[in-house]
């Protein structure tokens, strides 16, 4: 079956710090994969996705690369600020027409200090 | 995008009794399903609900414990029955539109604590 397996938090950095959250999968086919964010008391959000192979979503300063040989989708950002303090997930689909819903990871508490 | 109205926020409850959350769309959307997500856990699929058919659900969820309802393209719900404290989660109900194929819209969870 599928799963998504990412790194443990929380992660705890200083504000201007460099992130990465690590995001390991396993699927059948050729899933497409996701980052979702949920924000104090906020529903999920998608943050970014990526289709295939080598696609880099990104979005908000936030990037990830679809890598199939490692299959991973890390999650980075060059400079964090203390408003990305959330909760970040990393799922996958692995219906390229989307019937069914998602495979998530347990989530990363990210927490930023000014 | 699609606005997702979730009801109750939160809720206490005690243990052999029920719980019925609603999810209502601002739009018709394809696809709705319901979510749990346990303490320190991942979210995990409990069904897919079908407009004007039984919802399908995920192994380890059934229907006894889990009823759900879609009566149209816009609204549904999930009980939770006969509670205990093993019950105690969020859930959270999210959708897929008409035009945005692979993206998932969420509420904002009801979480539930069963005394």
């Amino acid at each position: 079956g599928n799963s998504v397996t990412q790194m443990e938090g929380p992660v705890t950095l200083s504000e201007e710090a460099f992130l990465t959250i690590n995001c390991t999968y396993t699927a059948t086919g050729y899933p497409s994969l996701f980052w979702y964010v949920q924000y104090p008391g906020e529903g999920l959000q998608l943050l970014l996705k990526a289709t295939k192979a080598d696609d880099k979503g990104s979005n908000k300063g936030f990037e990830a690369t679809y890598r199939k040989e490692t299959t991973s989708f890390h999650l980075e950002k060059g400079s964090v600020q203390v408003s990305d303090s959330a909760v970040y997930f990393c799922a996958l689909s692995s219906l390229g027409g989307g019937a069914d819903g998602l495979t998530f990871g347990k989530g990363t508490h990210l927490i930023i200090q000014p | 995008s699609a606005v997702i109205s979730q009801k109750p926020s939160r809720d206490i409850c005690q243990r052999g009794t029920s719980l019925t959350i609603q999810c209502q769309v601002d739009s018709q959307v394809t696809m709705m399903f319901w979510y749990r997500q346990q303490p320190g856990q991942s979210l995990t699929l409990i069904a897919t609900a079908n407009q004007g058919s039984e919802a399908t659900y995920e192994s380890g969820f059934v229907i006894d414990k889990f009823p759900i309802s879609r009566p149209n393209l816009t609204f549904s719900t999930l009980t939770v029955s006969n509670l205990s404290p093993e019950d105690s989660s969020i859930y959270l109900c999210s959708v897929r539109g008409f035009t945005t194929n692979e993206k998932l819209f969420f509420g904002s969870g009801t979480q539930l604590s069963v005394l």
